[in-house]
């Protein structure tokens, strides 16, 4: 069970905007940035997002990310067939001293 | 061109051991924290242990604690995972991440190497 909640299903259709949610606590997202990972399909995980809201070179500006209090959210406009693939967020714990992922969400492009 | 390549997988018996490498190339490892990430069968990621720069800080998730180890020896560009007292549901794909010079996010994963713990 993991300590920071995501849905575990999304879905939109082609150039439709979803968003992603990822709930954490005080001892996780409430103190430390957040960061998401997409894994497409039978390959390694890829940052998408660090520090809450940034973009590495190369990923485009249609996926962006932001955070509030204990929640973190990753929005994704313009939907397109290639971005079907498993979403995680990631945040460290003071508590634990541990990194922290979401269980997943499967993004699904009707 | 940043490379991290895994080995060292395979199948082992419950209560077996294994230790797993990742070799670094295109980046001077010595820099950098790094981290062992896996995923079981069908499931999602799970973060196993993290290591800085000069091995002074380490931290491991609790299913694995007192029972893997992770080490590198910056000289020759490697990261490992000592893996002991093996059970049944360490069976997954073992991921080296890079983390940038911070320790705040992995930029960088291989592509993995997969153990499987069976009798």
């Amino acid at each position: 069970q993991s300590v920071l909640t995501q849905p575990p299903s999304a879905s939109g259709t082609p150039g439709q905007r979803v968003t992603i949610s990822c709930s954490g606590s005080s001892s996780n997202i409430g103190s430390n940035i957040v960061n998401w990972y997409q894994q497409l399909p039978r390959t390694a995980p890829k940052l998408l997002i660090y520090s809450n809201n940034q973009r590495p070179s190369g990923v485009p500006d249609r996926f962006s990310g932001s955070k509030s209090g204990t929640s973190a959210s990753l929005a994704i406009s313009g939907l397109q067939s290639d971005d079907e693939a498993d979403y995680y967020c990631a945040a460290w714990d003071d508590r634990l001293n541990a990194w922290l992922f979401g269980g997943g969400t499967k993004l699904t492009v009707l | 061109e940043v490379q991290l390549v895994e080995s060292g997988g395979g199948l082992v018996q419950p209560g077996g051991s294994l230790r797993l490498s990742c070799a670094a190339s295109g980046f001077i490892l010595s820099n950098y924290p790094m981290n062992w990430v896996r995923q079981a069968p069908g499931k999602g990621l799970e973060w196993i242990s993290y290591i800085t720069p000069g091995s002074d800080k380490i931290y491991y998730a609790d299913s694995v604690k007192g029972r893997f180890t992770i080490s590198r020896d910056n000289a020759k560009s490697s990261l490992y995972l000592q893996m002991n007292s093996l059970r049944v549901e360490d069976t997954a794909v073992y991921y080296c991440a890079k983390d940038d010079t911070s320790g705040w996010y992995s930029d960088y994963w291989g592509q993995g190497t997969l153990v499987a713990v069976s009798s």
